[in-house]
């Protein structure tokens, strides 16, 4: 099916180095969602976003809605050791009533 | 604990039997989603319901699916005759769709492996 264009696909950092992603769609959307899933776990939501521009922190997450509405970025500050999963975004189209999703970027923690 | 619940967290299955999964979600959402994702793969939409309306199913969803909401609070998805080709992560979500916004929480998920 559809999903989102999420880059980068893995990240190797340091503990205490601040992280970024992004994710791009050719479609626009009017939410943006970025969730974080553990192994064998479903994925917990961080950030919502309901309008373009929006720039929403949570603890030491920033996510941004993109101004065409076609994008969105999650910044993590001084990543810690829990840090480590696999980020996901997700955009929802009201005409569609559902979310679509991109593919993750899996943040690895180097000792 | 108020958030989505699933039931089984593990499912072990033979080729060809059925099996049934529940999802509670959050008491006051009344919007309820299916999801399945494959390893290395985001979650990707089966269908949903709106109280006990389903209202969208995907073609990802064959004949050998079916869900339902018969009372508008938990679901239930039943797969047919299961092939491996099952053998995923099915995920349940639920949603207050109220002034134009449908966030979504997720539950846990049941990994269902068909062997």
């Amino acid at each position: 099916g559809q999903q989102l264009n999420q880059s980068p696909q893995s990240m190797f950092i340091q503990e205490g180095e601040d992280v970024s992603m992004n994710c791009t769609s050719s479609s626009i959307f009017n939410t943006w969602l970025w969730y974080k899933q553990d192994p064998g776990e479903g994925p917990v939501l961080l950030i919502a976003l309901y309008k373009a521009g929006e720039l929403t922190s949570n603890g030491r997450l920033t996510a941004q809605f993109g101004i065409t509405r076609k994008d969105s970025f999650l910044n993590i500050s001084a990543s810690i050791p829990s840090d480590v999963g696999i980020y996901f975004c997700a955009g929802l189209r009201y005409r569609d009533d559902k979310i679509i999703f991109g593919k993750g970027t899996r943040l690895h923690i180097l000792p | 604990d108020t958030g989505v619940s699933q039931d089984p967290r593990h499912k072990i299955t033979k080729r060809g039997q059925n099996v049934t999964f529940r999802c509670d979600p959050i008491s006051e959402h009344n919007r309820l989603y299916w999801y399945r994702q494959t390893l290395g793969q985001g979650p990707e939409f089966l269908t949903y319901f709106q109280n006990e309306a389903q209202l969208e199913k995907s073609r990802l969803l064959s004949d050998r699916f079916s869900a339902e909401r018969p009372k508008g609070s938990f679901s239930t998805l039943e797969i047919q005759r299961t092939e491996q080709g099952d053998s995923a992560m099915y995920l349940c979500a639920s949603s207050l769709r109220a002034g134009g916004t449908d966030t979504q929480y997720f539950g846990p998920g049941t990994r269902l492996t068909v062997l």
